[in-house]
């Protein structure tokens, strides 16, 4: 989506080995978000981000850490990937935690397979 | 804290039929709600949103739906489903005081039939 691009679009990592995942945005958008999609359960929020160097845990944080030294970049991190961890990884950006100006904006995903 | 739900992960329709997409919502303060469209291999684009203002609310590509309290509803309409309608529907859902972070629904595939 336009503002927002994620990086790689698709991977494919070993069980055990570390892979970050990165989000970049041009927006100025205080608000970033990272979310897994897995079929059956929409899209939960593994971690966000509400300024340089705050962030907080979702419900889904476990074997996840992220990382935000600048306002455009935010870091996803598998510190040692599992195949639980194979799943489609977005990240989002919004001026609001509540989104009620425009909602929340999209990247066009990661796919992430963990053989 | 606050959820939807969305009965059901799949849904056909003829096109030129009418589009029914269902979502109830569960929160103990008032909420605003979110439709969102994710066509294949992309990311979710917003389709519309309720914010308290007009409980009747007109989104992109002729989609509406309307905040019913009363019913703890937010069902998403459309009069005459398209081919390109053919995508996965998620409703969201975000309240003041609680999280206020983005929840949203299992989704709900939309397939349209020639």
């Amino acid at each position: 989506d336009a503002g927002i691009t994620q990086s790689p679009r698709h991977k494919v990592t070993e069980t055990g080995t570390p892979v970050t995942l990165r989000c970049h945005q041009t927006e100025n958008h205080r608000y970033m978000y990272w979310y897994r999609q897995d079929p059956g359960h929409g899209l939960r929020l593994i971690h966000y981000s509400y300024g340089v160097k705050d962030t907080d845990k979702g419900e889904v944080s476990d074997g996840y850490s992220v990382s935000r030294s600048k306002t455009e970049d935010f870091l996803l991190t598998l510190e040692s990937a599992t195949s639980s961890q194979t799943s489609v990884y977005f990240c989002a950006i919004s001026e609001s935690l509540r989104g009620n100006n425009y909602g929340y904006t999209f990247g066009s995903g990661t796919r992430l397979t963990v053989v | 804290a606050q959820s939807v739900t969305q009965l059901g992960s799949h849904v056909s329709v003829s096109e030129g039929a009418l589009v029914l997409l269902r979502c109830n919502y569960s929160s103990s303060v008032p909420p605003y709600l979110f439709w969102y469209v994710q066509y294949p291999n992309q990311g979710l684009q917003l389709l519309l949103k309720y914010t308290s203002a007009a409980t009747l609310v007109k989104g992109i590509n002729g989609f509406e739906a309307e905040f019913k309290k009363s019913e703890t509803s937010f069902h998403l309409t459309k009069p005459s489903a398209h081919m390109s309608d053919a995508a996965e529907y998620f409703c969201a859902v975000t309240t003041k005081g609680g999280s206020e972070k983005l929840v949203f629904g299992k989704g709900m595939k939309l397939t349209v039939n020639p």
